[in-house]
């Protein structure tokens, strides 16, 4: 699985867009990009994933370079409920689930 | 989505105890997931539970420290073996119920040992 770096730390103000940068240059051509965020003292939630198209739910945006080298999460109404660490991870479709869950961004959301 | 309980939530514990950490889901699934979440760190993979077999174990985690159940498709539990404050962590279940790579944890249960 490729290597994620994100960087450590943002801030974003309330009702506001949040966008949340992610390199993956090594990533392979079957390896989606997964992200996930932590609220402080609870599990991980997924939040969205995509292979080459951007995509969108409910929750948020994703948006994936033409050469798959990086991808930017947007949160597009931030609130102060979103201030929790966003991870980035890339993943074979195929592979074992020991994703490479690095730092992630610690991303407050300030009123 | 799943919905995934942990029991315990907390504990605080003796060095050289062990603790039984429980997973129950709320739907059958075929692989379960513990992770590490160690002070400040990110989630490191300790092992996957099938039902019906043994547990993978990830390099770095061997089934005497950390002893897996898995007795049916909703439950599996994690042993911390002969605890030392190292293991002070979050230890977190996982499944991914759909095969689709999307994980769902459960809260996690924080472990201090003193």
């Amino acid at each position: 699985d490729a290597k994620t770096t994100q960087p450590p730390s943002m801030d974003c103000a309330e009702g506001r867009a949040a966008n949340l940068p992610c390199n993956h240059s090594t990533i392979s051509g079957n390896e989606y990009v997964y992200w996930y965020r932590q609220i402080h003292s609870q599990g991980p939630q997924y939040i969205i994933h995509g292979l080459k198209n951007n995509e969108t739910n409910e929750m948020a945006s994703l948006i994936i370079t033409e050469d798959r080298k990086s991808s930017t999460l947007i949160l597009p109404h931030a609130t102060l409920r979103d201030t929790a660490v966003y991870y980035c991870i890339a993943r074979g479709a195929y592979s074992n689930y020991q994703l490479i869950w690095g730092a992630g961004t610690k991303l407050i959301i300030k009123p | 989505s799943a919905v995934i309980s942990q029991k315990p939530s907390r504990d605080i514990c003796q060095r050289g105890t062990s603790l039984t950490i429980q997973c129950q889901v709320d739907s059958q699934v075929t692989m379960m997931f513990w992770y590490r979440q160690q002070p400040g760190q990110s989630l490191t993979l300790i092992a996957t539970a099938n039902q019906g077999s043994e547990a993978t174990y990830e390099s770095g985690f061997v089934i005497d420290k950390f002893p897996i159940s898995r007795p049916n498709l909703t439950f599996s539990t994690l042993t911390v073996s002969n605890m030392s404050p190292e293991d002070s962590s979050i230890y977190l279940c996982s499944v991914d119920r759909e095969n689709t790579g999307e994980l769902f944890f459960g809260e996690g249960s924080r472990l201090t040992v003193l």
